[in-house]
């Protein structure tokens, strides 16, 4: 699988667009991008995937460079309700996820 | 919500002991994954059953093990616990069709305390 970069943490404001972003430069060409995220003692939730076009849901957007090696998630307008742990993982399909440390993620009032 | 339930929420037991959780999936998901996770740390993939079936492993002793029934519930047992084993246990269910990508549903998880 291909590894992920991501920071480990950062600060929103509450209202404000959150861009998190994700370094993959080896990933492979049937590899999707996936994003979790996982408040505080919960089981991770799923966000959004993709593969090489960009996607948008009702919770977020994902943002995949034409190069596939880095990608953003965007969470549009911050809420505290966003503050978690955000996962990027690369995957062929989400059999056996990969979770790192992810990038903790603090929206403030 | 993601109706992916578990159970019980809480456990403690004793170095040595066995261990049985339970999962419920989600209506209409075939597939079970079951993962571990350390305090601080990202979840760690332990196993996946697909159809009553173990469909890929992590890297685990095998005195953890499971089964997944005809109604796709599915348990996880581990043998011999170690102090090392205290964690969150979650519990995921998807949808798995050959060729098409599908997304993972966590259940709360389990918190195991072994003394």
């Amino acid at each position: 699988d291909a590894k992920t970069t991501q920071p480990p943490s950062m600060d929103c404001a509450e209202g404000r667009a959150a861009n998190l972003p994700c370094n993959h430069s080896t990933i492979s060409g049937n590899e999707y991008v996936y994003w979790y995220r996982q408040i505080h003692s919960q089981g991770p939730q799923y966000i959004i995937h993709g593969l090489k076009n960009n996607e948008t849901n009702e919770m977020a957007s994902l943002i995949i460079t034409e190069d596939r090696k880095s990608s953003t998630l965007i969470l549009p307008h911050a809420t505290l309700r966003d503050t978690a742990v955000y996962y990027c993982i690369v995957r062929v399909n989400d059999y056996k996820l990969s979770f790192g440390a992810g990038t903790t993620v603090t929206v403030r009032a | 919500e993601t109706g992916v339930t578990q159970s019980p929420t809480h456990l403690i037991k004793t170095r040595g002991q066995q261990v049985t959780l339970r999962c419920s999936s989600q209506s209409g998901h075939n597939t079970v994954s079951w993962y571990q996770q350390a305090l601080g740390q990202g979840p760690q993939f332990i196993f996946q059953y697909y159809r009553e079936e173990e469909n890929g492993r992590g890297n685990f002793p095998p005195r953890f093990s499971g089964l997944q029934f005809p109604n796709y519930s599915s348990e996880l047992n581990v043998n011999a616990l170690e102090l090392d084993d205290s964690a969150l246990y979650l519990c995921a269910s998807s949808n798995q069709e050959l060729g098409r990508v599908y997304e993972q549903y966590f259940g709360p998880g389990t918190r195991l305390t072994v003394t």
